[in-house]
């Protein structure tokens, strides 16, 4: 069974730019959750999705956002990058109550 | 949110078995305790979840002791691939669908 799929691996935006991650759960899982991992903050909830909807959202400003579709794939966008955004942001799935499992994560550099 | 306290880091050698311990004195009746690990630029990999009393999987044992104010991680006969962030997290049984708290972990280094 493939696992969380993320990608890409590896991002470098400018200040000021969008982005847009994206996260492929375990097959047959609806939930899909965000985080974003620092140095400094460590792992940080963002939200998450169930069946197209956010059940859960984070303490982050409004520059991040998020959304799923019909198949459970998930995408984040964060508009107007800061370089204070530059992290790992990781994804993970789950069935409706379950184990969160977590995908190799995308590292966004913003410079 | 209980709280969890951990060692911030442990040391060890190939083929001991090492025991990670994680305080949660404000557990609530429904939390489970649930054990995470984490390498270098992954996203962290569920090892066990467990209530009360032992669990054991095919890779570590969870002992919780009867007031379920504290549990221990049992790794045995580590491995050089061992070596990570290990996290202790409280809460519902449910890790996919809530907000999981993070603390600092444990980081453990497993020497030759």
């Amino acid at each position: 069974k493939a696992g969380v799929t993320q990608t890409p691996r590896y991002l470098i935006k400018t200040r000021g730019q969008q982005v847009t991650l994206s996260c492929s759960p375990i097959s047959g899982h609806r939930s899909v959750s965000w985080y974003q991992q620092t140095p400094g903050q460590g792992l940080q909830f963002l939200f998450e999705y169930f069946s197209e909807t956010q059940r859960n959202k984070g303490n982050f400003p409004g520059r991040f956002s998020g959304r799923q579709f019909s198949n459970s794939r998930s995408e984040m966008n964060v508009s107007t990058l800061e370089l204070g955004d530059s992290a790992l942001y990781l994804c993970a799935s789950s069935l409706e109550v379950g184990s969160a499992f977590f995908g190799q994560g995308t590292r966004l550099t913003v410079v | 949110l209980a709280k969890t306290t951990q060692p911030i880091s442990m040391d060890s050698y190939e083929g001991q078995e090492v025991n990670i311990t994680c305080s949660h004195n404000n557990i609530a009746t429904n939390d489970y305790i649930t054990w995470y690990q984490q390498f270098p630029s992954q996203g962290p990999r569920f090892i066990i979840q467990g209530y009360k009393t032992k669990v054991t999987n095919e890779v570590a044992s969870l002992f919780i002791p009867a007031d379920r104010k504290s549990s221990t991680l049992s790794l045995p006969r580590v491995s050089l691939s061992d070596t990570a962030v290990y996290y202790c997290l409280v809460g519902g049984q449910d890790t996919g669908r809530r907000a999981l708290t993070f603390g600092s972990g444990t980081r453990l280094q497993v020497q030759p």
